[in-house]
């Protein structure tokens, strides 16, 4: 989801269980998206990417699926562990051209022992 | 160096005050990006460079900032005249930006970022 003024949209989960990250884009004319991961104090680290020709993108732990008919992607973690615990920001590329993507306000997630 | 640096790494000022801010990026990457992140806050687009184009200023909230990227490695952000609403953290990221082509790779490098407090 979408935050509003400072408070950031949160996700607590317990140790070892799935988690499900939602995030609605705004341009239909985006088709490419990506997943960046920020720890406290550090720099957004990129986690996986999809192109709009895919509806389902897996790595490690980590699967991404879009939805472009809603407008809509998701980061869905398996197994989640303390490490996970960040704020989570999808990014689109709604450019044409050049790269500079748009950046949501991002989810935090919580991961508890 | 491995990754993206920048500095200073917290920078306090007063306002009305100038400050710049340094990226060092990845050896190799074209492509240079600055963002701002307000507390609680996305990250916001400010400029981007790639390669020897002209750099796309289009989110640069003012004319009281400025960037520059000198042969075609350290990027330097500049803001004059600092405001409070100016306080956030600025985060350089670089990626490969593949030459010829009109978009790169997309993953994006991010330094740790420069926290910028204005009094």
């Amino acid at each position: 989801g979408e935050s509003v003024g400072l408070h950031l949209p949160t996700l607590s989960v317990q140790e070892g269980d799935n988690s499900i990250i939602n995030c609605a884009y705004s341009n239909s004319a985006s088709d490419y998206f990506i997943w960046y991961k920020q720890e406290s104090g550090k720099g957004p680290q990129f986690i996986i990417d999809i192109r709009s020709n895919m509806d389902k993108r897996q790595g490690q732990r980590v699967t991404v699926l879009l939805n472009k008919t809603v407008k809509h992607l998701s980061l869905q973690i398996a197994a989640t562990q303390p490490g996970d615990s960040a704020v989570y920001f999808c990014a689109e590329n709604k450019d044409s051209g050049y790269s500079t993507l748009t950046f949501g306000k991002g989810t935090m997630l919580l991961v508890s022992p | 160096g491995a990754g993206v640096s920048q500095s200073p790494s917290n920078k306090v000022t007063e306002k009305g005050k100038d400050v710049e801010l340094r990226c060092d990026p990845i050896s190799g990457h074209t492509a240079l990006y600055w963002y701002r992140q307000s507390l609680g806050q996305g990250l916001e687009f400010l400029i981007y460079f790639q390669g020897n184009s002209a750099p796309d200023k289009s989110g640069l909230p003012s004319d009281r900032f400025s960037a520059e990227r000198t042969g075609g490695s350290v990027s330097t952000l500049t803001i004059q005249r600092t405001q409070q609403e100016d306080s956030a953290v600025y985060l350089c990221a670089s990626s490969l930006g593949l030459a010829g082509r009109k978009r790169d790779t997309g993953e994006l490098f991010f330094g740790e970022g420069s926290r910028l407090t204005v009094l």
